[in-house]
């Protein structure tokens, strides 16, 4: 079956460290988003990419990094900038017939 | 800018029905699209309209009205595991597929 792989599920981070959330999907999609949720929010937009070696900052970008050389790959970098990174990051790809997404299962960050 | 209202709680009982309401301003409009979060999971797509009226998938619907910058979800025949949150969201600006989430409804079942 399809779907979008997103690795750990759970993550410690110490300060001033930096760490990296993959995300792998095989549902041919061009275009891949991550997202960050904090308890009892909605979802706010870090990066996207609409195809290979292309990524765009969302609207929360600071303190984070991204890269997309392979379609399949969109792994997200949370940098020692990122002050505040405790939170549930989320990975998607679109179906544009339905603008429907397709998310991960998420991983869980936290700074201990 | 963009931003989408929806309320903070609702609470219904199994088997009734409850409707999900969403405003929304945009500065172009492409379509509204709703997703369901269990507590500690990812969400998942539930509908899209892009043309006014009702659709209905199963239990669930959603209605949009252009003219109004709104939109519902209506569940029916209400279940449990229907205890979730729900998101309405609009695509962002240009054709990038990103998407714009309201803050989210927690909806609790109750016996």
């Amino acid at each position: 079956d399809g779907g979008i792989t997103q690795s750990p599920k759970y993550l410690f981070r110490k300060e001033g460290q930096n760490v990296t959330l993959s995300c792998e999907q095989n549902l041919n999609h061009d275009a891949m988003y991550w997202y960050r949720q904090d308890p009892g929010q909605g979802l706010r937009l870090i990066y996207y990419s609409q195809i290979v070696n292309d990524f765009q900052k969302g609207d929360i970008a600071e303190g984070y990094s991204v890269s997309r050389e392979k379609k399949e790959s969109f792994p997200l970098t949370v940098t020692s900038a990122q002050k505040n990174p405790t939170a549930f990051y989320l990975c998607a790809s679109i179906d544009r017939s339905n603008y429907g997404y397709t998310f991960g299962s998420g991983t869980r960050l936290t700074v201990v | 800018g963009q931003s989408l209202e929806q309320p903070s709680e609702v609470t219904a009982v199994e088997g009734a029905i409850v409707q999900i309401n969403c405003t929304y301003q945009t500065s172009g409009f492409y379509g509204l699209s709703w997703y369901q979060q269990h507590d500690g999971g990812a969400p998942t797509f539930l509908s899209y309209n892009a043309l006014d009226g009702l659709e209905e998938t199963g239990r669930f619907s959603s209605f949009l009205s252009r003219s109004d910058s709104y939109g519902y979800l209506l569940l029916q025949e209400l279940q449990m595991k229907d205890s979730a949150s729900y998101f309405c969201a609009v695509p962002g600006s240009g054709n990038t597929g990103k998407l714009i989430f309201g803050q989210g409804t927690t909806l609790q079942v109750k016996p």
